[in-house]
């Protein structure tokens, strides 16, 4: 069975602009979440999706934004970048019930500057 | 919404030695509480979990415990080995899929 997958895994971008990266889940798997991992902050959780729909959000700006497509890829979305946007962007895909283990993609390491 | 303290931040110890990974949440209505582990320039990856209606769980020589009373749960390492050398996070979730994690633990295991 194919793991996670992140698209791309690497990004430089400038300020302002935004940036769009996708996420695969595992095959079967209805629930995606992301995470931004910075070394100062750790694994903050962004948002969540199972079955099209944002069940949970984070504590972030809503310059992040995200969507999760009919064959449950999702992709997340930040405009206006900034330089503390600059971290590792995790996606973790699960069956979609709670108490299931959450698998992680590689991740997209994204640079702004 | 939820918060997770995660202590130490860093641990050293000597092959053969335990380590201990404590961390604590807020939100009563956790329920599921997992531990990754994420090498250098790796993806986290599940190394145990626990559910609120277990107290302890055990796979070879790491086990979590979970006191539901007092919001806390630890991971307990034994025997240590080099390969053990990594970050580790707890985490804990209260529904869904999301996981609100600690802020890691950077375990060194030297020999």
């Amino acid at each position: 069975k194919a793991g996670v997958t992140q698209t791309p895994r690497y990004l430089i971008k400038t300020r302002g602009q935004q940036v769009t990266l996708s996420c695969s889940p595992i095959s079967g798997h209805r629930s995606v979440s992301w995470y931004q991992q910075t070394p100062g902050q750790g694994l903050q959780f962004l948002f969540e999706y199972f079955s099209e729909t944002q069940r949970n959000k984070g504590n972030f700006p809503g310059r992040f934004s995200g969507r999760q497509f009919s064959n449950s890829r999702s992709e997340m979305n930040v405009s206006t970048l900034e330089l503390g946007d600059s971290a590792l962007y995790l996606c973790a895909s699960s069956q979609g019930t709670g108490g299931t283990e959450a698998f992680f993609g590689q991740g997209t390491r994204l640079t702004v500057v | 919404g939820e918060n997770v303290e995660q202590h130490p931040s860093t641990l050293s110890v000597q092959e053969g030695d335990s380590a201990v990974i404590k961390c604590t949440y807020s939100d009563s209505a956790s329920n599921y509480f997992p531990w990754y582990k994420q090498e250098l320039g790796k993806r986290p990856q599940l190394i145990i979990d626990i559910r609120s209606n277990v107290g302890e769980k055990k796979d070879q020589r790491i086990a979590v415990t979970l006191n539901k009373t007092a919001k806390h749960f630890s991971l307990h390492i034994t025997e240590t080995q080099p390969e053990d050398s990594a970050v580790y996070f707890c985490a804990a979730s209260g529904g869904g899929t999301a996981l609100i994690f600690g802020k890691g633990t950077t375990l060194s295991v030297s020999s």
